[in-house]
């Protein structure tokens, strides 16, 4: 079946800091990658996706590149702001009629600090 | 203009009894979603409905029944709550696209707010 394994958390760094969260997936036919973001007492939003491989996925700075070789989506920010501190979820979905969930990772919980 | 709506956003009630959570989507999609948050964040789906028919049930005990009365609205209704249903429960919906040489596919899913639902 399908799978994400991200990196575990949580993850806590200064503001400007350099971030990356690892994510890595198995999963059958060629999915479709996501990484959706839960700011505290919200939702789940769409932060970005990927289609087909190499494709990168960008918003608000954040950036993800869709790695069929290394079967990985590493979600990365090269200046990280308080406004960031979140729970992180890489997610992937299958092609499959009747299949089409989304597989989530178990989330990382990420801190910026002043 | 709420893209995917849930009510209630809190929901507080005793073990044994019968509750609904709705879930309305504007956004003129023909697949709708439940998901299960439990308290380490863990997301797991529970039913999918395309064109109000069920097309993903994930091993959910036979108390939770999902009902779409039309493509925009998939309700979930709970019976004999337990305490280990506390969780937050979020809706989602999407797109299929049909493809001219067969098959389909979805993509995007636009979550709602979640319902908090704590079982005393």
């Amino acid at each position: 079946g399908n799978s994400v394994t991200q990196m575990e958390g949580p993850v806590t760094l200064s503001e400007e800091a350099f971030l990356t969260i690892n994510c890595t997936y198995t999963a059958t036919g060629y999915p479709s990658l996501f990484w959706y973001v839960q700011y505290p007492g919200e939702g789940l939003q769409l932060l970005l996706k990927a289609t087909k491989a190499d494709d990168k996925g960008s918003n608000k700075g954040f950036e993800a590149t869709y790695r069929k070789e290394t079967t990985s989506f590493h979600l990365e920010k090269g200046s990280v702001q308080v406004s960031d501190s979140a729970v992180y979820f890489c997610a992937l979905i299958s092609r499959d009629f009747g299949n089409e969930k989304l597989t989530f990772g178990t989330g990382t919980r990420l801190t910026i600090i002043p | 203009d709420t893209a995917v709506s849930q009510t209630p956003k809190y929901l507080v009630t005793q073990m044994g009894n019968d509750k609904s959570i709705k879930c309305e989507q504007n956004l003129g999609h023909d697949t709708m979603y439940w998901y299960k948050q439990d308290s380490k964040k863990f997301l797991k789906i529970m039913f999918s409905y395309n064109n109000k028919e069920l097309i993903i049930n994930e091993t959910v005990p036979n108390r939770f029944s999902p009902k779409s009365p039309d493509k925009a609205h998939l309700n979930l209704h709970i019976n004999s709550l337990e305490l280990g249903d506390s969780a937050v429960y979020f809706c989602a919906s999407s797109q299929w696209h049909r493809f001219l040489a067969g098959g389909a596919s979805t993509d995007t899913q636009y979550f709602g707010p979640g319902t908090r639902l704590t079982v005393l």
